[in-house]
């Protein structure tokens, strides 16, 4: 079973673009969250999307969002791009049934903003 | 505020010996744990969970041990191999069917060969 994928690998933008990037779920996962890794802050949870519907929410500006299409493969958005969000970004699926469900990562976009 | 927290950034163990990852929390609110690892430009791996329920998993070299009263839990990695070497990250969740996941900050595990 072909695992966690998420395209581009590697980004560069410049302050105030706006990003998308995308995952693709395991087969048969119908939930995806979406996580921030950098340095200073570790992982951070920005949301989570299940059936097309944002479920949880992380602590995160309104720049940043996200969808989930009915095939559960999921885009998140950054618009007005800072300095700051420079980070690696991963997106996890799990079967969404319960939350002992097991997250699978996938290896992550890299974006960098100059 | 840092709800789980790895207190060691780094953890140097030799081959063959037992490496210990530990972690604490402060939020009585979670009550699913899991650790996971990982490599460099590689998404975090999952290695092993404990519920709530119980103080104690295994699976193969890895178990995990949980101390509710004192908001503690470890990683016991016996024997260390040089593949173990990468950072560890430890996670927990509240309230069953939530999916959101709150990590600690990491330990970076070097096995000594």
């Amino acid at each position: 079973k072909a695992g966690v994928t998420q395209t581009p690998r590697y980004l560069i933008k410049t302050r105030g673009q706006q990003v998308t990037l995308s995952c693709s779920p395991i087969s048969g996962h119908r939930s995806v969250s979406w996580y921030q890794q950098t340095p200073g802050q570790g992982l951070q949870f920005l949301f989570e999307y299940f059936s097309e519907t944002q479920r949880n929410k992380g602590n995160f500006p309104g720049r940043f969002s996200g969808r989930q299409f009915s095939n559960s493969r999921s885009e998140m958005n950054v618009s007005t791009l800072e300095l700051g969000d420079s980070a690696l970004y991963l997106c996890a699926s799990s079967l969404g049934g319960s939350g002992t469900d097991t997250q699978y990562f996938g290896p992550g976009t890299r974006l960098t903003v100059l | 505020d840092q709800q789980v927290k790895q207190n060691s950034p780094s953890l140097s163990v030799q081959e063959g010996r037992i490496s210990i990852l530990n972690c604490d929390y402060t939020n009585s609110m979670f009550d699913y744990f899991l650790w996971y690892k990982k490599y460099p430009a590689e998404g975090p791996t999952f290695l092993i969970s404990i519920s709530s329920i119980k103080d104690k998993n295994e699976d193969g070299r890895f178990t995990v041990f949980l101390n509710k009263s004192a908001k503690h839990l470890s990683l016991h990695i016996v024997p260390s191999q040089p593949g173990d070497s990468a950072v560890y990250f430890c996670a927990a969740s509240g309230n069953f069917g939530n999916e959101k996941l709150t990590f600690g900050t990491g330990t970076r595990l070097t096995i000594i060969p």
